[in-house]
Parts: structure tokens; sequence; C-alpha cells
């Protein structure tokens, strides 16, 4: 199975700070790659896809990055909404994986 | 808008199999792939499979050999059967949505079904 390793486990943050959260797989996944929030007793919503894509409805202060095997979700400004664990999925090859998630707490 | 729901026992006893159904409204479920995942405190978010409308399935290897995904496309419905269950299985199972044809997006999602499999 394909690894993905997200970092860091959480994140204490302030309204207003950069975030950034990476996601690193085992080996190469092309951009087949998408990050999800989950909020408690909720669903993933999806944000990203295929990288960078960012999905229909979501902030544009959400972006995502690709660099070989290494992906980042940048929050560029942290809103109150964004309080929330985040995941990163591969789609390259079966079966799909998950990271471990991210947690984005309050400073 | 395109909604999913779960259905099912809430307590399963183990060695027995677990059943649940998704059902998909404000979209038609010959149009998708259609898939479950589960979520543990342990295992985190893990797929276990997905079916398409014409019945062909992908399952995760892991789960394999315990997993059956079907189909009922008049009813627009999905199902998921895990036998020989155990305390491991406990989680809370979600439907999903592939909104891109088979490439893993999942961009609806149900609200999920807890499933506790205890004696």
């Amino acid at each position: 199975d394909i690894q993905v390793t997200q970092s860091p486990s959480s994140v204490s943050a302030s309204l207003g700070d950069r975030v950034t959260i990476t996601c690193r797989a085992s080996q190469n996944i092309g951009a087949w790659l998408a990050w999800y929030q989950q909020k408690p007793g909720k669903p993933p919503k999806l944000l990203i896809f295929a990288a960078f894509r960012l999905e229909s409805g979501v902030p544009s202060r959400f972006s995502g990055s690709r660099s070989g095997t290494d992906f980042t979700l940048t929050i560029s400004s942290l809103q109150p909404d964004d309080f929330a664990t985040y995941y990163c999925q591969q789609a390259n090859s079966f079966p799909w994986t998950f990271g471990q998630g991210t947690k984005v707490e309050v400073k | 808008q395109v909604q999913l729901q779960e259905s099912g026992p809430g307590l399963v006893k183990p060695s027995e199999t677990l059943s649940l159904t998704c059902t998909v409204s404000g979209d038609s479920i010959t149009n998708y792939h259609w898939s479950w995942i589960r979520q543990s405190p342990g295992k985190g978010l893990e797929w276990i499979g997905y079916i398409y409308y014409s019945g062909t399935t992908t399952y995760n290897p892991s789960l394999k050999s315990r997993v059956t995904i079907s189909v009922d496309t008049p009813k627009n419905q999905f199902f998921l059967r895990l036998s020989s269950v155990t305390a491991a299985d406990t989680a809370v199972y979600y439907c999903a949505r592939d909104g891109s044809g088979g490439y893993g997006k999942f961009d609806y999602w149900g609200q999920g079904t807890l499933v506790t499999v205890s004696s």
C-alpha cells in the first residue's frame, strides 16, 4: 500500500496566521492527492483534489501544491471556521489511503 | 443537492455480519462510483471499497476476504456487508460519492453511522 505521512500531527495558530500542512507519499503518486477538512461529529469535506485544484465553493484562502512526492496544503489567513482536522488522501493506486490527520488548534 | 444517508444496526456481535445501506438522493446512482469508508480512533480513515452501478467492485485487499458491496439501482441504494466482525471493526462507517469517475475524489459524504462490535 502507498503510505501518506502527514506532518505535523497538530499545529497551534492564531486568526490571520498562514498555516502549512505537509503530506509525503511513500512513492510517486503523480498529482493524485486530495485534501479534506473534518470537524467533530461531521464527515470529511473535500477541499482540494488533484493536488492543487480547489473544489467548488471552497474559499480561495485554501491552496495546494506539489513537489515530487511532497504535497502541501496552505491556509493563507486562518479564519474561525478553519479550526478542524485536515487529512490528505492518495488516489494513485488501490487501496486509496489517507494520512493520519493534522489538527489545527487555537493558539 | 446530493445527499447520502447510511442506515443499519448500530450494534453487531462478534463473528456476525455487519450490514449497512446507503440511500442516495438528488442524483442517480448510475452516474458515479460509490464508496464505503470507515473511521476509527485506532486506524484513522480507511477506504473499504467502491461499486459502480454496473456491479463492478474494487475492494481494499486488507478487507477483501470479508467485504461485499452491492447496489440496487432502482432504489438508488448501495450496500455494505462485512462478515466475521471483531472489535477492530468498530468504527464510524461513511458512504461517499466519487465525483471523479473512479479516481478517488470523494465530494459527497453521508453523515456516518457508528457501528460497535460487542457481545
